[in-house]
């Protein structure tokens, strides 16, 4: 399968911050990347589907102004957490489509104080 | 509302088949079916994806039924590194397609010597 890489893979920042993870495909050209949160003890929860050159689709309850997502290049995927709290802190995991499966990232923890 | 349902955990022994069936009533036409394994901390890995019918690769098997409302995961002689989340997903991630992802809330397989 694909192989996708996450950066960084553990970040602890203060309340009010902003927080960039990169994703990157490392062996294939990504049209379509997708941004997941999950809590713990939780299922997947897909926040936004990421399409390079062109907007992100967010999901329902998604706000799209505290995770910005660029999608600029076809290996590089990146998800700001804006303003970032304390109910921000999960897991965030970024995967790859590639025809009609996804190959994920090792996902990054972030814990905000 | 289409959902997918699997149990909530499963015990087994090392050496022993095990079965996880996931229920997914309102699948689509298009849609795909897909196995994730996941450890803590790390993202899911891919384990098998299937249609229709049968799929076998070098981990598991996948049996779909005729009317694609379930299907089960069979994985054959599990080990202790065998103990980890897995999830069915239902959809596809052919993004162009607009179609959605419905995630399980993930099976706890817990491996016993």
């Amino acid at each position: 399968g694909a192989v996708v890489s996450q950066h960084p893979s553990w970040v602890i920042c203060k309340s009010g911050t902003s927080v960039k993870i990169e994703c990157r495909s490392l062996d294939f050209q990504a049209t379509t990347m997708f941004w997941y949160r999950q809590f713990p003890k939780q299922s997947l929860m897909l926040m936004a589907t990421s399409n390079e050159g062109s907007k992100a689709t967010y999901e329902q309850g998604v706000e799209k102004d505290k995770f910005l997502i660029n999608h600029a290049s076809l290996t590089l995927s990146t998800l700001t957490v804006t303003s970032a709290h304390p109910e921000d802190s999960s897991f965030y995991i970024c995967s790859e489509a590639h025809q009609e499966t996804q190959y994920f990232g090792p996902g990054t923890r972030l814990l905000v104080l | 509302l289409a959902k997918t349902t699997q149990p909530i955990s499963m015990d087994s022994y090392e050496g022993q088949e095990v079965n996880i069936t996931c229920s997914h009533n309102n699948i689509a036409t298009n849609d795909y079916i897909t196995w994730y394994q996941q450890f803590p901390s790390q993202g899911p890995r891919f384990i098998i994806q299937g249609y229709k019918t049968k799929v076998t690769n070098e981990v598991a098997s996948l049996f779909i039924p005729a009317d694609r409302k379930s299907s089960t995961l069979s994985l054959p002689r599990v080990s202790l590194s065998d103990t980890a989340v897995y999830y069915c997903l239902v959809g596809g991630a052919n993004a162009g397609n607009n179609r959605k992802l419905i995630w399980g809330l993930g099976t706890s397989l817990a491996v016993n010597p």
